[in-house]
């Protein structure tokens, strides 16, 4: 079974508008760690966001902010005011487990594309 | 400060030829992986390592060796190569740390042919 399902193989939104990327897993262990990633068109993959299972507060870091529906198992990456910059891959990924590194097991990915 | 470096960039062999990619990390991380990006398939974890001297198997650990003699490298081996290891491949490394985000390289294009 996937244990991250991405549905969205393509996502399109104007410049300055608010996108949410979706993003659900599949796990029995009570204790994970959540993470979203960009993947430009030059291929580095960047770190935006994390949600750690027992965090209280939705993780938001500048214009990123992840909506976490602990019961319904899903992470949505909320990206506001997209900029042209944003057009990219993005993967949500889990670790499961309170380990303290990190065998991340990602989704298929979303490709954003912004435009003006 | 380079961060996560891996040579070389890209690289073409012949069915059967054998290369190393070397990944070297210079924040003191303790933990290193190795990952292969394929189209449509998202990454997927070959091995990975929680300290000098150690190594463990991740997803698809099959036709890959690896060895991390020293804490700041972590080398990724195909013996035999085969065209299915066609792929980007990334090579990252974390702290200690729950919510420790992985720091990846820009990736190795390998293409076997």
């Amino acid at each position: 079974a996937q244990k991250i399902t991405q549905t969205q193989p393509g996502m399109f939104v104007q410049e300055k508008e608010a996108v949410t990327l979706d993003c659900t897993y599949d796990t029995s262990d009570p204790s994970y760690g959540l993470f979203w990633y960009k993947q430009p068109s030059s291929g580095e993959m960047i770190f935006l966001i994390y949600q750690g299972s027992y965090d209280q507060q939705n993780a938001t870091e500048g214009r990123y902010s992840l909506n976490f529906q602990k019961a319904r198992k899903s992470a949505n990456l909320v990206i506001s005011a997209s900029q042209l910059g944003d057009s990219a891959m993005y993967f949500c990924a889990m670790r499961e487990g309170r380990t303290g590194f990190q065998k991340l097991v990602f989704g298929t990915g979303t490709r954003l594309l912004v435009s003006p | 400060n380079a961060g996560v470096t891996q040579t070389p960039k890209f690289r073409v062999l012949k069915t059967g030829q054998s290369m190393t990619l070397l990944c070297a990390q210079d924040m003191n991380h303790e933990y290193m992986y190795w990952y292969r990006q394929d189209p449509g398939m998202g990454l997927r974890l070959i091995h990975y390592s929680v300290g000098e001297g150690t190594t463990a198997k991740g997803e698809v650990p099959d036709g890959y060796n690896v060895s991390r003699l020293k804490k700041q490298n972590f080398l990724l081996g195909l013996e035999s190569a085969a065209p299915s290891q066609t792929s980007v491949y990334f090579c990252a490394s974390s702290r200690r740390g729950g919510g420790s985000p992985l720091h990846f390289g820009n990736g190795t294009r390998l293409t076997v042919t």
